[in-house]
């Protein structure tokens, strides 16, 4: 069955921290894409990044990285010298076909608070 | 700005009535999504629509239901609606219909009082 686990709900760390958000996913498709989205308190969505199953390539962009390690179905994201402005609600997400389109299922989020 | 245009914002509605939520997509976009958010449920996938047709369905009520126009804004209907049904609405929309990055809407905060 198709799954997002984020165990982390919620993480507080002080500006310039590192800070790495968990992401655990299970599916039965050998196709797949895995996608970071970020939701600041104003509300809105925000596109991170997007991953399919056969690129396991590690990510950077600025202060973001991503690591895709399908040998143990994570998708971790770390955000390098955290800033006040990365407080949010961050999910990871799945996608996989379903009945002739994609189906996106998303984990519960994790709450980055970074503090001054 | 996402160029997703959602409307209305805010809706107040009463138990057992029937609300529209509209969906305009970035220019150019053929796939529409739409989602639930609610804080017992988390986000939820809806439906799917590419260039018109249902392409996937996911955690969607019988009393819910989409569609996609030929100028490719979307509506999702809510009708006999309950309490439960209180939550934020968002609609996004993507170029094709394999999961490309989906750019979301501002959102629709749904209360059923």
């Amino acid at each position: 069955a198709q799954k997002v686990t984020q165990a982390q709900t919620e993480i507080s760390v002080v500006e310039k921290e590192d800070v790495t958000l968990d992401c655990v996913y299970e599916t039965r498709d050998t196709t797949y894409y895995l996608f970071w989205y970020k939701q600041p308190p104003s509300g809105e969505l925000v596109f991170l990044i997007r991953r399919n199953s056969f690129d396991e390539q590690n990510e950077i962009s600025g202060r973001y990285s991503w690591n895709f390690q399908k040998s143990t179905s994570s998708f971790n994201f770390t955000i390098t010298a955290s800033q006040v402005v990365d407080s949010a609600v961050y999910f990871c997400a799945l996608s996989e076909s379903y009945t002739g389109g994609f189906k996106t299922i998303f984990g519960a989020g994790t709450r980055l608070f970074v503090k001054a | 700005d996402s160029g997703v245009t959602q409307t209305p914002k805010h809706l107040i509605t009463a138990t057992g009535q029937r609300v529209t939520l509209r969906c305009s997509p970035r220019s150019g976009d053929l796939s529409v999504y739409w989602y639930q958010q609610s804080l017992d449920q988390g986000l939820q996938f809806l439906i799917q629509y590419y260039n018109g047709e249902e392409r996937a369905k996911g955690n969607i009520l019988e009393r819910f239901s989409a569609q996609q126009f030929p100028d490719l804004h979307s509506e999702l209907n809510l009708s006999s609606l309950e309490l439960g049904d209180s939550a934020l609405y968002f609609c996004a929309s993507s170029v094709r219909d394999s999961p490309y990055e989906q750019y979301f809407g501002p959102g629709t905060r749904l209360t059923v009082t």
